[in-house]
């Protein structure tokens, strides 16, 4: 697609359900990221894959939460038994896998999770 | 990791010139300098991007000094809509490998009429 694409955009849960977020990167992207905002809070790092592999998995605030991706492609970071303090934005980046000239890392627009 | 730091919030007026600078002391050799503008409700978005010395596009200029240890984002002339937070991301390289990029905590830029 033309950009990356995440789903929901928006999502409320009931606390204690699980609940999962995907993200579609930029068609050929090989590298993709995983970020959380709070309200009115700076982006924090969860994960990021090159190609299907995680090599860092240490972003991620417990074992509540996971991330897969298949085929080098979609990602789906799932959030078992949620808590009200997962409530947050879920935002999910790509980028290509070389350049000539440095690299850029695109953002999609969010998934909106609200835990009540 | 190179950690980042910047101002928590700046104010301008219409129409000024507005640098915002940027402090990474740890940055290492392959490491770019990147500028993402995020308004509220979105994802950042790609400002610009540097490796030494100065680079200028449509809508910004960046300066990074011969040490890299510092880097100025300039936005001139900047208007209302300019209103948003400005993150420095150190850490995307040469190669494009993936690897934990942390972002810094942001500056809230605010233009006043």
């Amino acid at each position: 697609g033309a950009g990356v694409s995440q789903s929901p955009s928006n999502k409320v849960t009931e606390k204690g359900k699980d609940v999962e977020l995907r993200c579609d990167p930029i068609s050929g992207h090989t590298a993709l990221y995983w970020y959380r905002q709070s309200l009115g809070q700076g982006l924090e790092f969860l994960i990021y894959f090159q190609g299907n592999s995680a090599p860092d998995k240490s972003g991620l605030p417990s074992d509540r939460f996971s991330a897969e991706r298949t085929g080098g492609s979609v990602s789906t970071l799932t959030i078992q038994r949620t808590q009200q303090e997962d409530s947050a934005v879920y935002l999910c980046a790509s980028s290509p896998s070389s350049r000539p000239s440095g690299n850029t890392i695109y953002f999609g627009e969010g998934s909106w999770l609200t835990v009540v | 990791l190179a950690k980042t730091t910047q101002p928590i919030s700046m104010d301008s007026y219409e129409g000024q010139e507005v640098n915002i600078t940027c402090s990474h002391n740890n940055i290492a050799t392959n490491d770019y300098i990147t500028w993402y503008q995020q308004f509220p409700s979105q994802g950042p978005r790609f400002i610009i991007q540097g490796y030494k010395t100065k680079v200028t596009n449509e809508v910004a200029s960046l300066f990074i000094p011969a040490d890299r240890k510092s880097s100025t984002l300039s936005l001139p002339r900047v208007s209302l809509s300019d209103t948003a937070v400005y993150y420095c991301l150190v850490g995307l390289s040469f190669s494009g490998s993936a690897r934990q990029l942390t972002f810094g905590s942001g500056t809230q830029l605010t233009v006043l009429p």
